[in-house]
């Protein structure tokens, strides 16, 4: 079983850059993976951030941005603002067909 | 505009049955993966099962396989869960999804509560 693996959680000061990784259990991150990257507030719906490793969703402000670096793909937020304080989670499309989430990244802005 | 409308949640006893559905709108079913995607109370999102535009394929986590079957109707352009043999931790919010890997869009999500 493919398991997903995210920082639990990331403190950062209002301003600051900041990179979120997902990695697979079973190798690599490629772009057939398609990447993906939502981001939550407790109580909400899910809201796309990124797929396709890079491609951001149609409104996000581009402060969001995705892609890969090493084995992993990454998701970076240039310049945070209070408003990004949220769950982030990834999740990756498998050649099985399966899909899988990470656990989440809780982001504190302090 | 992409809409994706839930319904058929509510409480169910542990073992009983449950049919969720997903009403959409705005674009081309028949073109896109669909997929649900649960959240338990406090918890993470977990990927529960999808099926391919032309419902040919049908995939599904571990924890639902053989429980749980997913299915759509281009007719109505809606998809569905039938969800057997309930068990206490299916307890979540269920969210229809339109394809993780192109343009994800995501329904409001339907509780379902599995309790005796």
């Amino acid at each position: 079983q493919t398991v997903v693996t995210q920082e639990p959680s990331f403190s950062v000061s209002p301003g600051e850059t900041v990179t979120l990784t997902c990695a697979l259990s079973s190798g690599p991150v490629s772009s057939t993976h398609y990447p993906s990257w939502y981001q939550q507030t407790p109580g909400q719906t899910p809201r796309t951030l990124v797929y396709s490793t890079n491609t951001r969703s149609s409104g996000v402000p581009d402060r969001f941005s995705g892609s890969r670096v090493g084995n992993k793909a990454v998701l970076t937020i240039t310049g945070v603002q209070a408003e990004d304080e949220s769950d982030y989670f990834c999740a990756f499309y498998l050649p099985s067909g399966l899909s899988v989430f990470g656990g989440g990244t809780k982001l504190t802005v302090l | 505009e992409v809409q994706l409308v839930e319904s058929g949640g509510g409480l169910v006893q542990p073992g009983g049955s449950l049919r969720l559905s997903c009403a959409t709108s705005g674009f081309s079913f028949s073109s896109y993966w669909m997929n649900w995607v649960r959240q338990a109370p406090g918890k993470g999102l977990e990927w529960v099962a999808n099926i391919k535009p032309d419902g040919s394929g049908k995939y599904y986590a571990e924890s639902v396989q053989g429980r749980f079957t997913i299915s759509r109707d281009s007719a109505q352009n809606s998809v569905s869960l039938q969800m057997n043999s309930l068990r206490v931790d299916d307890t979540a919010v269920y969210f229809c999804t339109r394809a993780l890997t192109t343009a994800p869009h995501w329904g409001q999500g339907i509780l379902v509560i599995v309790s005796s």
